[in-house]
């Protein structure tokens, strides 16, 4: 069935250093590559997102790459700061027909220390 | 606009009990999904409603039901409630591509 695996599990820096997180998808089919951010007490928010016809995509201190060739995706966080501390979920589905089923990735617990 | 609404936020069942959980779209939304999460199994897809159809239904057991009102609104129903079925129940709605998620229902059975 469909997979999606996420590396690491948990993840500690220091302000100001850079994060990365990867995920691994297993259906070739997947087109839409969602990052999501869950903080204590609250549902899963889009950070960003990346489809199969681009091969990277940045928005400030975030970016996501993507090879379709290899099936990999990574979320690139730069000058991390104290409230990126949370969960982050890559997730990765299909969108050609209207409707989206994920398939979410374990998840990444980030802590940035001061 | 208000983003996604779930009620209630927690609630604490027994074995053998039933629940129903709610779940309000964005306003203009017309697609809502219901995912579990767990610290075990992560995210995974239960259902997804729109205009009142289920769409596409993960890889649940029977006891885990849904359906969808006429003004988008959806409801989750477990019955015969497991100690597995602990967990948080998120609703999301979609627009576009992008799924908007409510905070969660938080089940505990005992």
């Amino acid at each position: 069935g469909e997979n999606v695996e996420q590396h690491p599990s948990t993840l500690s820096v220091q302000e100001g250093d850079s994060a990365v997180i990867k995920c691994t998808y297993s259906d070739s089919a997947s087109n839409y590559f969602p990052w999501y951010k869950q903080e204590l007490g609250k549902g899963p928010q889009l950070i960003i997102d990346i489809r199969s016809n681009v091969g990277e995509k940045k928005d400030q201190r975030i970016a996501v790459t993507l090879n379709k060739t290899a099936k990999h995706f990574s979320l690139h966080i730069t000058e991390t700061q104290p409230e990126d501390s949370a969960v982050y979920f890559c997730a990765a589905g299909r969108t050609n027909t209207g409707f989206q089923k994920l398939v979410f990735g374990t998840g990444t617990r980030l802590l940035v220390s001061p | 606009k208000a983003g996604v609404t779930q009620t209630p936020r927690y609630l604490i069942k027994t074995r053998g009990q039933q629940v129903t959980l709610s779940c309000s779209p964005i306003s203009g939304h017309r697609s809502v999904s219901w995912y579990q999460q767990t610290p075990g199994q992560g995210l995974q897809f239960l259902f997804e409603y729109f205009s009142e159809t289920q769409r596409n239904k993960g890889n649940f057991p029977g006891r885990f039901s849904g359906r969808q009102f006429s003004n988008s609104r959806s409801e989750m129903n477990v019955s015969t409630l497991e100690l597995g079925d602990s967990a948080l129940y998120l609703c999301a709605s979609l627009e576009g591509n992008e799924q908007f998620f409510g905070p969660g229902t938080r089940l505990t059975v005992l």
